[in-house]
């Protein structure tokens, strides 16, 4: 049963370029949340898919977009790149709405220089 | 909006020794997990915790919900223990996705 999987593992870019992470939700399970965590915090809320739409929005700029395929699978996109983007994205997924119990992956961790 | 704090923000054991971690919150929650983030990232799920006691092994975790608070017990701590525990919570006013606030995290370092 595979779980949660996020490509690429890291990634540099450098400011000002335009960044897509993907990720592929555990077998079973249709939502797909995406969060973004800085050095030595907590991970933070940026949005969530859920039948190829966004259901929930955290407080990050419209510069942060994603999109759900069909298959569940899902893209984060980055546009504009800041030098505070930098920080360990992950992914995580879920069952139903709303969601609870959620798996996540091992993350992609995006340095911007 | 809701606010997680877990307490210590550090702590550092001797294997062997057994340890408690806190998780306060400030509203009623639908969602409560314990997470163990590893050293290459991953958010390892512990526990699936919105009220009761659950037990897995050498851990253990315990949710009052009526008084706002979780706890995370670890027994017999070992090496590979060591890494950030998280609580995150899903607040009950939330009746969309169910996204989950975390609080700071807990640093738990084990020595041999």
């Amino acid at each position: 049963d595979a779980g949660v999987t996020q490509s690429p593992t890291h990634l540099i870019k450098t400011r000002g370029q335009q960044v897509t992470l993907r990720c592929s939700p555990k077998s079973g399970h249709d939502t797909v949340s995406w969060y973004q965590q800085a050095l030595g915090q907590g991970p933070q809320f940026i949005f969530q898919y859920y039948e190829e739409e966004e259901r929930q929005r955290g407080n990050f700029p419209d510069r942060f977009s994603g999109h759900q395929f069909p298959n569940y699978s899902s893209e984060l996109n980055v546009n504009a790149l800041l030098l505070g983007d930098s920080a360990l994205y992950l992914c995580a997924s879920s069952w139903g709405q709303p969601s609870y119990g959620y798996t996540f992956g091992s993350g992609t961790r995006l340095t911007v220089v | 909006g809701i606010q997680v704090e877990q307490s210590p923000p550090d702590l550092i054991l001797q294997e062997g020794a057994n340890s408690t971690l806190r998780c306060n919150f400030s509203d009623s929650v639908n969602n409560l997990q314990w997470f163990h983030q590893n050293p290459w990232g991953q958010l390892i799920n512990l526990f699936y915790i919105p009220s009761g006691t659950k037990q897995n092994g050498r851990l253990s975790a315990t949710t009052v919900a009526t008084e706002r608070y979780s706890l995370l017990y670890i027994s017999s701590s070992q090496t590979t223990d060591s890494g950030v525990y998280f609580c995150a919570v899903t607040p009950s006013g939330d009746n969309q996705g169910g996204k989950l606030i975390f609080g700071q995290g807990t640093e738990l370092s084990v020595k041999p």
